[in-house]
């Protein structure tokens, strides 16, 4: 299976500001996703990122608040934007590997302050 | 509106017994449900997997168990180790949407 790098692993950071999240895979593969993980939740799918096209965001998530960017097919980045104390979660991409299920990414735990 | 729910919270097993933890689900257009285990700090792990064709997948020491006319699968764990503490995930998806639904976890405590 797919080997996926995260990073950062962990940030704490100031209310109005942004960070970006990055994932690199060792392999070229066609569909990553970005999934937030709330205090106590389940995983809650932000979007789909797409190659060479806009990522298809799920309701309730929005471009503004997160840009994503997929420039090729190892890598992308998701950004939270303007954080907020709420935005506080673990985010965690995600690559499809077919019928022998989803690999994860080690996760970035998000403070916001 | 939770389409698959895993009730409990958490769970203490004593090691060497089995556990079994359960997961639940509304939609009957899934047709492809997944076990995740994860432990602190990490990503999501895939553990054992099973088609609506099936009732029963088996891995080792893990099975997992589907009852589609009570929309309800398990998975049994035997014997449990305590290497097998962690938070286990359940998850569905229908044929035509790679998007998984996710349960909120249960987590596994394994007594030595």
């Amino acid at each position: 299976s797919a080997v996926i790098s995260q990073k950062p692993s962990r940030d704490i950071c100031q209310r109005g500001t942004s960070l970006t999240i990055q994932c690199q895979v060792d392999s070229q593969v066609t569909m990553m996703f970005w999934y937030r993980q709330q205090p106590g939740q389940s995983l809650t799918l932000i979007a789909t990122a797409n190659q060479g096209s806009e990522a298809t965001y799920e309701s309730g998530f929005v471009i503004d608040k997160f840009p994503i960017s997929r420039p090729n097919l190892t890598f992308s980045t998701l950004t939270v934007s303007n954080m907020s104390p709420e935005d506080s979660s673990i985010y965690l991409c995600s690559v499809g590997m077919g019928n022998y299920g989803y690999t994860f990414g080690s996760g970035t735990r998000l403070t916001v302050v | 509106d939770q389409q698959v729910k895993q009730n409990s919270p958490s769970l203490s097993v004593q090691e060497g017994r089995i556990s079994i933890l359960n997961c639940d689900y509304t939609n009957s257009m899934f047709d492809y449900f997944l076990w995740y285990k994860k432990y602190p700090a990490e990503g999501p792990t895939f553990l054992i997997s099973i088609s609506s064709i099936k009732d029963k997948n088996e891995d080792g020491r893990f099975t997992v168990f589907l009852n589609k006319s009570a929309k309800h699968l398990s998975l049994h764990i035997v014997p449990s180790q305590p290497g097998d503490s962690a938070v286990y995930f359940c998850a569905a998806r229908e044929d035509s949407n790679y998007q998984l639904i996710w349960g909120a976890g249960t987590k596994l405590i394994i007594k030595p």
